[in-house]
This record gives C-alpha cells, structure tokens and sequence, in this order.
C-alpha cells in the first residue's frame, strides 16, 4: 500500500517551453501533496504543500508563477514548470500523506528534467 | 541553516557487519521523525519511523533509537547487504499542521562485498 506514481519520469525540453509533471497516489487518498526538487549529490528541498481544493503554499525562495502546483482530487497534484529554463534542470519528487493519517510521507519515484 | 544535520557524510561497512548512521537535529519542537533510503536515481523510500515520546522503535533488520536529550537520531541497520547501498536521509516534522518535513543533508552508505 501506500504507492505513489508520478509521469513523465524523464522529460527532455527546449529552453522556454513548460512542463507538466504528474503525481499520483494510486491506493489512497491524500489530502496533502508535497512537491521537492533535488540537485545532485543534495537533499531533498521543499518546494510547496499542495493541499486538494486550495492553493497551494510556496516556500520561500520558491516562485509560485513559475512553479504552478494544481491538486485538483484526492488523488493528483500536477506541478507545471513554466518557461523552463535550463537552471530549471532538476530531479523533482513529489509525496503524499493519506488523508486522515499520520505525518508519514511516501515518496513518488521523481522525475528527472532536463532544459537544453 | 539546516535544523537536521548528519555527522557523517559517507558510511563504508562490509556486508555482513552492522551499520549505524547518525542525525543531529537542533529543533526541540520536532515531535515525529523518519529515516527514508534513497537509491540512486528513485524517490526515498520509507524505512521507519518514531515519534518523539519513544527512544526505539525496531523494524526488520532496522531499529531507530531517538534520544532527546541530546537531539540525535541513529538508524542501525544489522547484517548489512549490498542491497542496502544507498543514501539514507533523516527527516523531521517540528508537530505543525502541514505536516512539513525537514530533511538531512543525507549518509551514502556503501556495502562492500
């Protein structure tokens, strides 16, 4: 139980083009949604708490018209990075906690993007 | 800064031998703690948790041991086996309602055959 899938996994795009990454928890529910980039060799930083139904919370630093996060069910958040750029290349993963549940995060497997 | 650090940023043990990696954390609100493994090129993966009123906790081959007092988390991992090469991250929720965690910057563990 408790899986999260996310799509494309590897996604290569011209500079100025943007890109819609999907999160998905397959055998539950999440209420929150968790969007993080990592850069190689690097822990894990939080982007935004997506919550379904609301808008989501950006961290500081983050730029919410760059980085649109959309959790339209309980099911999905998409992350949609906009006039990428190639500073944009990153490993972004997204988590999930079931609704009604613990503070436990389960990670999607991440998606690689690279900006050429 | 950070507000979960580790001490070692690479761990090489033989397989076979028991492995531990440690965390420090400055937070003294944290109230929930995970380790999560992360092999190369995938998103972490759960390994165990424990909440702030346990000092262990053991899972399969795992155990976590919280002491407070000093603000230090270890993972210990027995018989190692090369499947467990990976980075291991700790990671910390200060107990606010969104749930947000803080991570580590994270311990490449490598098992040598």
């Amino acid at each position: 139980g408790a899986v999260v899938s996310q799509h494309p996994s590897r996604v290569i795009c011209k500079s100025g083009t943007s890109v819609k990454i999907e999160c998905r928890s397959l055998d539950f529910q999440a209420t929150t949604m968790f969007w993080y980039r990592q850069f190689p060799k690097q822990s894990l930083m939080l982007m935004a708490t997506s919550n379904e139904g609301s808008k989501a919370t950006y961290e500081q630093g983050v730029e919410k018209d760059k980085f649109l996060i959309n959790h339209a069910s309980l099911t999905l958040s998409t992350l949609t990075v906009t006039s990428a750029h190639p500073e944009d290349s990153s490993f972004y993963i997204c988590s999930a906690r079931l609704a009604g549940g613990t503070d436990t995060q389960y990670f999607g497997p991440g998606t690689r993007l690279t900006v050429l | 800064g950070e507000s979960v650090g580790l001490h070692l940023p690479t761990l090489s043990v033989q397989e076979g031998d028991n492995s531990i990696i440690n965390c420090a954390y400055s937070n003294s609100a944290s109230d929930y703690f995970i380790w999560y493994k992360q092999e190369s090129g995938k998103g972490p993966q759960f390994i165990i948790d424990i909440r702030s009123n346990m000092d262990k906790r053991q899972g399969q081959r795992v155990t976590v041991l919280l002491n407070k007092t000093v603000k230090h988390l270890s993972l210990q991992i027995a018989a190692t086996q090369p499947g467990d090469s990976a980075v291991y991250f700790c990671a910390e929720n200060s107990g606010g309602s969104n749930y947000k965690l803080t991570f580590g910057k994270g311990t490449l563990l490598t098992v040598n055959p």
